[in-house]
């Protein structure tokens, strides 16, 4: 059971590069959504998804789209990356939109615009 | 103010010390609340979800407050393992599971 799979575990960018970062999931999950994490600010919503073809903005949105075209992928992508972007990306699902239940994350994406 | 807030710390105890952390949302319609567990260069993981009566699981106790809005972890027994970053988290009234920024604990031996 493979959980919640994000790829790449790691990434240089230059600023101005654009990039999709992959998430799925195999457990049938309604929600999902995109976390950053910067050092003493914890993780912050950027977008999430209560289920395919249903997106909306989290907390940080600016500079990050997102879709959701079926249950298990909802990929993350940098339009034109800046070194603000530098950052631990987390993608996280749950069986449930009411967030009753556990969030599974995948294993982070290290990104490093330059 | 965020919706999430907890002491940074670090929380530096000794092996078998007990430790207590809480944390306070301000969102009165919050539903759910949980605890989950950061390793160092990991991905956050549920430790336990808090419940309105209060629960235990082993050496941990959660408690919630809802009159105060806040909820809080207290951890029996220290051990070398328990050292990581303790996130407190709520959801459910908004679609949005909203973090705290996190509570480091590091236990001495």
């Amino acid at each position: 059971n493979a959980g919640v799979t994000q790829t790449p575990k790691f990434q240089v960018l230059k600023t101005g590069q654009s990039m999709t970062l992959q998430c799925a999931q195999d457990m049938n999950h309604e929600y999902m959504s995109w976390y950053r994490q910067d050092p003493g600010m914890g993780l912050r919503l950027i977008h999430y998804s209560v289920g395919a073809g249903i997106t909306d903005q989290g907390e940080v949105p600016n500079g990050y789209n997102v879709s959701r075209s079926t249950t298990e992928d909802f990929p993350l992508r940098l339009l034109s990356a800046a070194p603000s972007q530098t950052s631990v990306y987390f993608c996280a699902s749950s069986y449930s939109v009411r967030l009753n239940t556990e969030a599974f994350f995948g294993q982070g994406t290290r990104l490093t615009v330059v | 103010r965020k919706e999430v807030e907890q002491d940074p710390g670090p929380f530096n105890v000794p092996e078998g010390a007990t430790v207590a952390f809480n944390c306070t949302y301000s969102n009165s319609a919050s539903q759910s609340f949980f605890w989950y567990r950061q390793d160092c260069r990991k991905e956050p993981k549920l430790l336990m979800s808090v419940y309105s009566s209060g629960n235990e699981d082993g050496r941990f106790t959660a408690q919630l407050n809802r009159a105060s809005q806040y909820i809080s972890l207290l951890i029996r027994d220290s051990k070398l393992s328990d050292s990581a970053t303790y996130l407190c988290v709520n959801g459910g009234a908004t679609n949005k599971l909203i973090f705290g920024t996190g509570t480091l604990l590091a236990v001495q031996p």
